[in-house]
């Protein structure tokens, strides 16, 4: 299994810029989960989709964040307009009925 | 509400010594516990999970943990410390009927040869 994907693995772009993340969880999950990561405030859960439905999006920061989960093997996390402090990497983890959860490699958002 | 307290930013232990990282943690309902290993520019790796039965849990790389319900605590404990072991350790749990899983600060461990 080649376990959670996530492109890209590095981001850099201009204040004002439209951001995706795109994630493919690991085959057969029914759980996904995007979480971003700084040294500040450590690792923070944005949102959870369960059987490609949205359940808790309480962690999303502003509505300059966005996501969708098409289908059961991929889900994007959009940020609109982006700004410097959206700098961080994020993760997308998918776990089989609320199980252990399996992480991706990441990516790391730059934004100038 | 649910938390979890790593208390030691940063453990340093030399090869070959016995490395423990601690957790303590707190959960209205029965705890999930889990580990986590993180390597530099890593994702996540899953280590080990308690959820019932036997406090002692063994897991990947030759780490165990311990339960420990009157404590609340979940040690991570490996006998024989490994260079290769050098990384950022998290504990996390859950209450056995939700989802949403609570990290730790996180811990790093640095094994010197």
């Amino acid at each position: 299994d080649a376990g959670v994907i996530q492109s890209p693995r590095h981001e850099v772009t201009e204040m004002g810029q439209e951001v995706t993340l795109r994630c493919k969880p690991i085959s057969g999950h029914n759980s996904l989960f995007w979480y971003r990561q700084t040294m500040m405030r450590g690792l923070e859960l944005l949102i959870y989709f369960n059987n490609n439905v949205p359940i808790d999006d309480s962690g999303m920061p502003e509505d300059r964040f966005s996501a969708k989960m098409p289908n059961a093997s991929f889900s994007t996390l959009k940020i609109q307009p982006s700004e410097p402090r959206d700098s961080a990497v994020y993760f997308c983890a998918s776990s089989l009925n609320n199980n252990e959860q399996f992480f991706g490699p990441g990516t790391r958002l730059t934004v100038l | 509400a649910q938390s979890v307290a790593q208390p030691e930013d940063q453990v340093n232990v030399a090869e070959g010594n016995p490395l423990t990282v601690k957790c303590t943690y707190s959960v209205s309902g029965n705890p999930y516990l889990f580990w986590y290993v993180q390597y530099p520019n890593r994702g996540l790796q899953f280590l080990l999970k308690y959820i019932t039965g036997d406090n002692l849990v063994k897991g990947s790389y030759g780490f165990e943990a311990e339960f420990n319900k009157s404590q609340t605590s979940f040690h991570l404990k490996k006998p024989s410390a490994l260079v290769s072991d050098s990384a950022l350790y998290f504990c996390a749990v859950r209450v056995s009927n939700d989802y949403k899983l609570s990290f730790g600060a996180g811990t790093t461990v640095t094994v010197r040869a």
